[in-house]
């Protein structure tokens, strides 16, 4: 299995425009998870889904972000419009069950000058 | 509400010596207790795991981590460190209900030769 594929590795970005993430899970996984990881904060869990079904959003900071999982193999976390505060490295994670490990992907390090 | 600290922000130890990182946690019934490494520009590795049993844990590249419920501690050990160690180390939590692991905020452990 080629693991948790997340696209594209790098984005540099101008405040204002829109940034789309994208994560393909682990076959066979149910449950797929957004964080973010900066210096100041640590990872930070954005939202997760089950089965396609978005669980918890609370980690979501604001309504620029939106997330969505329209089937079990791919995912999308949106910003519109990003904002320099937004620069992170965002993980997308995926688990078989809740009580196992999760499968951590590369990460997306997102700059928005 | 879960949550996971890790006092030290750094942890520097010699090769060949022991290693301790630190993690205590809380959580509202019996927790979900796992550590993650994480090499510089990559995604989260899983080291190991408490989910129940015996309370000293063996996991990859020779770690151990010690449940001790009465401190409320999930400390991550080696008894000799190696320069390829080197890198940031996170504990995380779930309790029994919940799915999504929360993290702390990460230690960095550097060995010097």
């Amino acid at each position: 299995d080629a693991g948790v594929i997340q696209s594209p590795r790098h984005e540099v970005t101008e405040m204002g425009q829109e940034v789309t993430l994208r994560c393909k899970p682990i076959s066979g996984h149910d449950y797929l998870f957004w964080y973010r990881q900066t210096m100041m904060r640590g990872l930070e869990l954005l939202i997760y889904f089950n089965n396609n079904v978005p669980i918890d959003d609370s980690g979501m900071p604001e309504d620029r972000f939106s997330a969505k999982m329209p089937n079990a193999s791919f995912s999308t976390l949106k910003i519109q419009p990003s904002e320099p505060r937004d620069s992170a490295v965002y993980f997308c994670a995926s688990s078989l069950g809740g009580v196992r490990g999760y499968t951590f992907g590369s990460g997306t390090r997102l700059t928005v000058v | 509400a879960q949550s996971v600290a890790q006092p030290e922000d750094q942890v520097n130890v010699a090769e060949g010596n022991p290693l301790t990182v630190k993690c205590t946690y809380s959580v509202s019934g019996n927790p979900y207790l796992f550590w993650y490494v994480q090499y510089p520009n990559r995604g989260l590795q899983f080291l190991l795991k408490y989910i129940t049993g015996d309370n000293l844990v063996k996991g990859s590249y020779g770690f151990e981590a010690e449940f001790n419920k009465s401190q409320t501690s999930f400390h991550l050990k080696k008894p000799s460190a190696l320069v390829s160690d080197s890198a940031l180390y996170f504990c995380a939590v779930r309790d029994q209900a919940g799915t999504a692991l929360i993290f702390g905020k990460g230690t960095t452990l550097s060995v010097s030769s």
